[in-house]
């Protein structure tokens, strides 16, 4: 069962367009975290969202949780090719030994 | 800081045969966690360890086992490995936090690419 529905799966766009990531649940989490992968390395934090409809900023990333906390987006501005990588949601229950619930990932790739 | 290191990065096994992934973090983080990778699947937990001496099963543990003797290390043994297994690994570790606003962050080696043939 896949808890957290993350869209698109791919998104290839050219330099400076704006895109957002969504990332849906059914499920109420405690938390929800933003990764950054690139390929031959394991997945970074970006920014962990707490508290229903916090809005955070990280220089041209803006991430979103939902007022419910059971969804969240991600969106970047004016997109550059450094941007390129696979981005995971990532939701905390709380409750369970710390683990993690992870989306599929969207593979986001932006063109010079 | 070397955080969470896995070994072998790379590692090519034949269809029956067993080995050892290595992960081990100098972070003193008590919570370690063991994920495989599949194309378009995101990251599945495979077993989770929340101490020394505890572990536990995690979505997708049917074909492995770990041990987790010290605080540092957790390696996860392949057992008659079949192409199904073929996947990237991830290892990580985090802080212990519980509560309504806990905020469990993981910290991630840079995986072992295993093929199964």
């Amino acid at each position: 069962t896949q808890l957290l529905e993350q869209s698109p799966q791919f998104l290839s766009i050219q330099e400076g367009e704006n895109l957002t990531v969504y990332c849906n649940s059914s499920s109420v989490f405690s938390s929800l975290q933003w990764y950054r992968q690139e390929p031959g390395e394991g997945p970074v934090l970006l920014v962990t969202v707490v508290t229903g409809g916090e809005v955070k900023k990280l220089k041209r990333l803006t991430f979103q949780f939902g007022d419910a906390r059971k969804d969240s987006s991600l969106h970047i501005t004016a997109a550059q090719p450094g941007d390129t990588g696979l981005y995971l949601c990532a939701g905390d229950r709380g409750t369970s030994y710390g683990k993690l619930t992870f989306g599929q990932g969207t593979i986001l790739t932006v063109h010079p | 800081n070397a955080g969470v290191t896995q070994t072998p990065k790379f590692h090519i096994l034949k269809i029956g045969q067993s080995m050892t992934l290595q992960c081990t973090q100098d972070m003193n983080h008590n919570y370690m966690y063991w994920y495989r990778q599949d194309p378009g699947m995101g990251l599945k937990l495979i077993y989770y360890s929340v101490g020394a001496g505890i572990t536990d099963k995690g979505e997708v543990p049917n074909g492995y086992n770990v041990s987790r003797s010290t605080t540092e290390d957790f390696p996860l043994r392949l057992e008659l490995a079949a192409p199904s297994q073929t996947s990237v690994y991830f290892c990580a570790s985090s802080y212990s936090r519980t509560g309504i606003l806990a905020k469990n962050i993981q910290y991630f080696g840079a995986g072992t690419r295993l093929s199964v043939l």
